[in-house]
């Protein structure tokens, strides 16, 4: 099984600034099959990222993800007010994974 | 838009069984892998279950295999998640999610909107 290991645990930014999240496989993720969720209180997940670096639909794009192998990175290049919320990388190849989640929070 | 409506949640003793239902609507159901994610209370994301898209094939996770079991009724465009041998730990939030494929690969590109199952006596 792959373990995903999301960091930091916690960030808190201002909005406007830039956010950048971590997510490293225990194991190589072949075919880049990564995804990254976002979650905000009561509601579910919403798909952002699929295949590492490839929005879904809707998504803004101030949301890129990158990274191949076992280092991924989601970042929000300017943090919007509805942008705080709890984000999760997920590997879904072969074990379907999530992270423990990064929750960015206002400063 | 595509919507996943789930039922049958609700408040079980330890040891007994629940089954959840999710309803499909607006996409092709038959097209489509399914899957079931948990979310324990102020705790992360767990997947639970997964099947293809005719049913042919299904995965669970190792901490519910052999309890739980995943199913689908092409026909009425409904996902079934059997609980059976229900303990404290399996009380989480059940996320219906469609998949974005007939198999894997797929993540998951739409969620319902979650229903609580609570086991406690």
């Amino acid at each position: 099984e792959i373990v995903l290991t999301q960091s930091p645990g916690t960030l808190s930014l201002s909005p406007g600034e830039r956010a950048t999240l971590s997510c490293r496989a225990s194991q190589s993720v072949s075919g880049s099959f990564l995804a990254w969720y976002q979650q905000k209180p009561g509601q579910a997940p919403r798909l952002l990222i699929y295949g590492a670096s490839s929005r879904a639909t809707g998504v803004p794009d101030r949301f890129s993800g990158s990274g191949s192998a076992t280092d991924f990175t989601l970042t929000i290049s300017r943090l919007e007010p509805e942008d705080f919320a709890v984000y999760y990388c997920q590997e879904y190849g072969s074990s379907r994974s999530f992270g423990q989640g990064t929750r960015v929070e206002v400063k | 838009e595509e919507q996943l409506l789930a039922s049958g949640g609700g408040l079980v003793q330890p040891g007994g069984s629940l089954r959840l239902s999710c309803v499909a609507s607006e996409f092709f159901f038959h097209n489509y892998a399914m899957g079931w994610v948990r979310q324990a209370p102020g705790k992360g994301l767990e997947w639970v279950s997964a099947i293809t898209d005719t049913g042919g094939d299904k995965f669970h996770a190792d901490s519910v295999k052999g309890r739980f079991s995943i199913s689908r009724d092409n026909s009425k465009n409904t996902l079934y998640l059997q609980m059976n041998s229900l303990t404290d730990e399996d009380t989480a939030v059940y996320y219906c999610a469609k998949g974005s494929d007939t198999s894997r690969p797929y993540y998951f590109d739409h969620w319902g909107q979650g229903i609580l199952v609570t086991v406690s006596s």
